[in-house]
């Protein structure tokens, strides 16, 4: 078993769909992480959550909506997107929020059409 | 916010080369972490710096924590074909409120047969 699990892999919606994305952590880490990955641009953080209380939400438009019902498991509740949102979210997870030592999942390839 | 140049962009080394890549930043960093990206995965940490002039080995891989504060660079001696993959430079900038982790762009190593 992986230390951080990301399904699905890859998820073709469109743009009136509502989907999630899932993560699992099973390092007994208290942060989980969702990042943004887009082409030619440095990973961006979009939501932190320490012991299951988000302590960060980097602007991210109300279209994405994360949900940490324990500290091994996080949602990104996904509705109305743009094909702009197209790109590989990645979730991570941390022994405690700061430390900067990330432990990633494979990410999840969101397409929007 | 703050942004990490990277550098370079790309390269492209015969096996057995030797690679360096490196990151600065406009401000002082107190942690320096370094993530290696293979295709269709999600980042791994490969060396994480956290003393300024801080050198510190991991295999072949070597990397250092800039005396200014504002750089960090990595090292990878007699590269081998699992070495290809996007380098990721991150920091943590030094001032209190504001340690959130920013990336860099990423340095793609290619290997020519």
């Amino acid at each position: 078993e992986t230390g951080v699990t990301q399904t699905p892999r890859h998820l073709v919606m469109g743009m009136t769909n509502k989907k999630s994305l899932k993560c699992e952590q099973h390092l007994g880490h208290n942060a989980m992480y969702w990042y943004k990955q887009s082409a030619k641009k440095p990973l961006e953080l979009m939501f932190v959550y320490s012991l299951e209380e988000r302590v960060e939400n980097n602007s991210v438009p109300s279209r994405f909506s994360p949900e940490c019902p324990n500290s091994s498991h996080l949602f990104l509740h996904l509705h109305t997107l743009q094909p702009e949102d197209s790109a590989l979210y990645l979730c991570a997870s941390s022994p405690a929020e700061g430390t900067g030592e990330l432990f990633f999942g494979e990410g999840s390839r969101l397409t929007v059409l | 916010g703050q942004q990490l140049n990277q550098s370079p962009q790309s390269m492209f080394i015969q096996e057995g080369e030797d690679v360096s890549m490196n990151c600065t930043s406009s401000s002082i960093f107190n942690t320096w972490l370094w993530y290696k990206q293979d295709p269709g995965e999600g980042p791994v940490l490969l060396i994480a710096l956290y003393k300024a002039g801080e050198l510190t080995s991991n295999g072949r891989l070597t990397a250092q924590f800039g005396i200014t504060r504002k750089d960090s660079f990595l090292n990878i001696s007699a590269s081998i074909p699992s070495d290809v993959g996007i380098y990721f430079c991150a920091g943590r900038e030094a001032n209190f409120g504001n340690e959130k982790l920013t990336f860099g762009t990423g340095t793609r190593l290619t290997i020519i047969p």
